[in-house]
């Protein structure tokens, strides 16, 4: 089955450019989402298909996605942008999402 | 606005059942999926299944078959998952969220309920 793979943590400093990613099989292929999870809340859509930004999101966080890794990007990365992120892809031969393993950033 | 309210936390004893419901509004219920999504303390997420709130078509993890049904009731734009045969491993944080379609037929889960937390212990 597929599997995605994420690093267990990333830290930068406030201010700096964090970057998360996720490999897979030919994930360039794929459309890929990415979730963002505070403590003791539920995810947030924060990036879709690759690299689009639902409303409300801020211009910060950007996505793109090539090869085998899809990679989400935080500019200027802030305290309140500690959390897990999560990516995802669809299986279509399953017919059910596929999880990474999920990444916490902290700011240093 | 659309939102997904979910029932509120639930203790268990091993070997029974819980439902948990999914309130959603502010979308078109029947025009989506409901996806379900498990995650135990300080774990990753899980995926459970998913239903569609239209035609009432469920499938589930493989993780999850024949322990797990989902069900909803389109007068009440509300979703529905029973958990049976509870163990301890199943304590955790359950979502619902809303799917809807990106680029190439991917799904994607553009809101969440806030979770409801299960506890299964004797």
């Amino acid at each position: 089955s597929y599997v995605l793979s994420q690093a267990p943590s990333v830290s930068v400093a406030p201010g700096q450019t964090a970057r998360i990613a996720c490999g897979g099989d030919k994930i360039g292929v794929k459309s890929v989402h990415w979730y963002q999870q505070k403590p003791g809340q539920a995810p947030v859509l924060v990036v879709y298909d690759d690299s689009d930004r639902p409303s409300g999101i801020p211009e910060r966080f950007s996505g793109s996605n090539s090869g085998n890794t899809a990679t989400l990007t935080i500019s200027r990365v802030e305290a309140g942008d500690e959390a897990d992120y999560y990516c995802q892809v669809w299986d279509s031969s399953t017919d059910h999402p596929i999880f990474g393993g999920g990444t916490r950033l902290s700011a240093l | 606005q659309v939102q997904l309210v979910q029932s509120g936390a639930e203790v268990r004893k091993p070997g029974a059942s819980v439902t948990i419901s999914c309130k959603t509004s502010g979308f078109d219920f029947t025009g989506h999926s409901i996806q379900w999504v498990r995650q135990a303390p300080g774990q990753k997420l899980e995926q459970m299944g998913w239903i569609n709130a239209g035609s009432g078509r469920t499938s589930y993890s493989q993780n999850f078959q024949g322990r797990v049904t989902f069900t909803r009731d389109t007068s009440a734009d509300t979703a529905y998952m029973e958990v049976s045969s509870l163990r301890s491993e199943d304590t955790a944080f359950y979502f619902c969220a809303k799917s809807r379609y990106g680029r190439l037929l991917s799904k994607m889960f553009d809101f969440w309920g806030q979770g409801t937390l299960v506890t299964v212990s004797s």
